[in-house]
């Protein structure tokens, strides 16, 4: 167990639905990373978070919302879902934000399916 | 364009053999690697991680190698054990924010 938590383990939905993922990281960590896996390709950096502040922003689609709470917890918000959005979400957190050792701390994982 | 090749891309193996996967990079700016173990529909777990200037690095049966200035890692398992089976992926970081470009990984199934 890596001590991250997401919620919902499994989400099923329709196109143009909006839709919440969660995340809490581990006790002490202060940064937030998101990531999408969809089948057969590498994880796919979508933004990172530190201490409530957006820190780096990777290919996350317009579509796509995420924010940091003041406990620390992040939310992804993904609307006007599509075919293609069907995928593992995965939250990661880490003690500091950069550097070169920052070890990154997985969640087991949101399923996405839009039908 | 940061690119990340993997192989082999799948791989079956006995256990208790030996085996080695492998990693090109092509990453700008670069200053670390890492290696992950993915079981499946799990997320990722660290393995290792290696600055620029480590040329190897072990976790128990697990050994990385790297060199910087060809842009090849290498992940060497020793004595595979069932619970080896997974995807190992490779996955080189850098530059102010250490974005980390992940590989798609090699697929490992250890056989009885």
């Amino acid at each position: 167990d890596s001590g991250v938590t997401q919620t919902p383990k499994h989400l099923i939905t329709a196109t143009g639905q909006r839709v919440t993922l969660r995340c809490s990281p581990r006790s002490g960590d202060l940064s937030v990373y998101w990531y999408q896996q969809s089948l057969d390709q590498g994880l796919q950096f979508l933004i990172q978070y530190y201490n409530g502040e957006e820190r780096a922003k990777g290919n996350i689609l317009e579509r796509f919302s995420a924010q940091q709470f003041p406990d620390l917890h992040s939310e992804l918000n993904l609307s006007s879902l599509e075919l293609g959005d069907s995928a593992l979400y995965f939250c990661a957190s880490s003690v500091e934000g950069r550097g070169p050792k920052n070890i990154q701390y997985f969640g087991a994982g949101t399923r996405l399916s839009v039908l | 364009k940061n690119q990340v090749e993997q192989s082999p891309q799948s791989l079956i193996i006995l256990e208790g053999k030996n085996c080695t996967l492998q990693c090109n990079y092509t990453v700008s700016p670069f200053s670390n690697l890492r290696w992950y173990k993915q079981d499946t529909g799990r997320g990722p777990v660290s393995l290792t991680i290696m600055t620029f200037s480590e040329n190897t690095k072990s976790n128990g049966r697990y050994t990385a190698t790297l060199d910087a200035d060809t842009k090849q890692s290498s992940l060497h398992i020793t004595a595979s054990q069932l619970s080896d089976s997974a995807s190992y992926i490779c996955v080189p970081g850098g530059g102010a924010t250490n974005k980390l470009i992940f590989g798609t990984g090699t697929l490992l199934a250890v056989q009885p």
